[in-house]
């Protein structure tokens, strides 16, 4: 199995300013991906972080707001740029390997 | 295009009971499912999946899920339930019509009463 981690665990950030949060995996996977969960409910995929090449994302996500990095297999960096209040919620990094795909703790962001 | 549904937002039930913690699906081909449980403020972690063999699949932690294909569901159980079961549990499924992206279920809290 994967372990995932990311940095950093929590925020709180004003309005108008950016976060970037990195997740590493201690293993290589073969797809990353980051969703974002309001507390207590489900899980929303963002994007699919492709090595060394654009993004992937869903529908009702966008590059300008959320630019993703993906430099090697085990790393991954989102971040949430010109922050609102609407845009706290959790932030999750997942890896995927063969038929598991693993979670990290996920980034608390408060925005204020 | 693929779905999840979990049609119970809670379970409660009292510790050493059996727990079942409901799941239905639908995909447009052979599905890939999951069930994965969330402790307050953790990440999600992974209890047991099913690809393809045995319609009975045995996970982490004493948890078991039935595939049954006829009535599209993947329930979770466990024989007897602990009070360390209380948690938000999630059903997910895969499917390859859809770039084999997962997609979740609203998730279900379970709450067992010592």
């Amino acid at each position: 199995s994967a372990v995932i981690s990311q940095k950093p665990s929590r925020d709180i950030c004003q309005r108008g300013t950016s976060l970037t949060i990195q997740c590493q995996v201690d293993s290589q996977v073969t797809m990353m991906f980051w969703y974002r969960q309001q507390p207590g409910q489900s899980l929303t995929l963002i994007a699919t972080a492709n090595q060394g090449s654009e993004a992937t994302y869903e529908s009702g996500f966008v590059i300008d707001k959320f630019p993703i990095s993906r430099p090697n297999l085990t790393f991954s960096t989102l971040t949430v740029s010109n922050m609102s209040p609407e845009d706290s919620s959790i932030y999750l990094c997942s890896g995927r390997s063969g038929y598991e795909q693993y979670f990290g703790p996920g980034t608390r962001l408060t925005v204020t | 295009a693929q779905s999840v549904a979990q049609p119970e937002d809670q379970v409660n039930v009292a510790e050493g009971n059996p727990l079942t913690v409901k799941c239905t699906y639908s995909v447009s081909g052979n599905p890939y499912l999951f069930w994965y449980v969330q402790y307050p403020n953790r990440g999600l972690q992974f209890l047991l999946k099913y690809i393809t063999g045995d319609n009975l699949v045995k996970g982490s932690y004493g948890f078991e899920a039935e595939f049954n294909k006829s009535q599209t569901s993947f329930h979770l159980k466990k024989p007897s339930a602990l009070v360390s079961d209380s948690a938000l549990y999630f059903c997910a499924v895969r499917d390859v019509s859809n770039d084999y992206k997962l997609s979740f279920g609203a998730g279900t809290t379970v709450t067992v009463r010592a």
